[in-house]
């Protein structure tokens, strides 16, 4: 069966550092990959989505890189600010495009320090 | 512009009571799902729909129903309620092929 995996164990960072976060998977072609973060209590916020056709993605202070060969995409935040502490969770999309159901990771938790 | 609205926001049941969890967006998406989170289990999908009128099951719909009857509203109902279902609640909406947009989720502890 699929299996997503991020590391459960939180990551600590200084600021101003890059924080880098991993998701691998495996028995799965997922057309594409999103990435959410969760603050307690709140749900999910969407920040970006890369498709299997695609390398890379930036948005701002944030990229996302997807290695279909390797199974996994890295999520990097650059210059992090201790406002980026939050769960960051990564989503599969379905094989074939076929819909657009999510399997999510459970999340690995970002704490930057001042 | 409110999103996704998810009422109530917490609910205590006692085992064996039914309930029926809301959820309604604005945005006009064809998409609509139902997730719970558990500690350690991540988000698991319920039921989804891909359009008024239409739903289906997810990863783990078992002790749930759902209906869609117009396009801006998901029903989530839970017909005799186990403790097995506290767990928290998020609904969400799409476009196909984008990303989500969460409601804040219900909080439902059965006792």
């Amino acid at each position: 069966s699929q299996k997503i995996e991020q590391n459960s164990e939180a990551l600590n960072i200084q600021e101003g550092k890059t924080a880098t976060l991993t998701c691998n998977y495996t028995n799965y072609s997922p057309a594409y990959l999103q990435w959410y973060r969760q603050d307690p209590g709140r749900g999910p916020v969407f920040l970006l989505l890369i498709r299997e056709n695609e390398k890379e993605k930036r948005k701002e202070r944030l990229k996302v890189t997807f290695d279909t060969t390797l199974k996994q995409s890295l999520f990097h935040i650059t210059a992090s600010q201790p406002a980026d502490s939050a769960t960051y969770l990564c989503a599969l999309g379905p094989e074939n495009n076929a819909g657009n159901m999510l399997t999510f990771g459970g999340g690995t938790r970002l704490m930057v320090k001042p | 512009n409110a999103g996704v609205t998810q009422t109530p926001k917490f609910r205590v049941l006692k085992t064996g009571q039914s309930m029926t969890l809301l959820c309604a967006q604005d945005m006009n998406h064809e998409y609509m799902y139902w997730y719970r989170q558990d500690p350690g289990m991540g988000l698991r999908l319920i039921h989804y729909s891909v359009g008024e009128g239409t739903t289906a099951k997810g990863e783990v719909p078992d002790g749930y129903n759902v209906s869609r009857l117009k396009k801006q509203n998901f029903l989530l109902g839970l017909e005799s309620a186990a403790p097995s279902q506290t767990s928290v609640y998020f609904c969400a909406s799409s476009l196909f092929n984008y990303g989500y947009t969460f409601g804040s989720g219900t909080r439902l502890t059965v006792v």
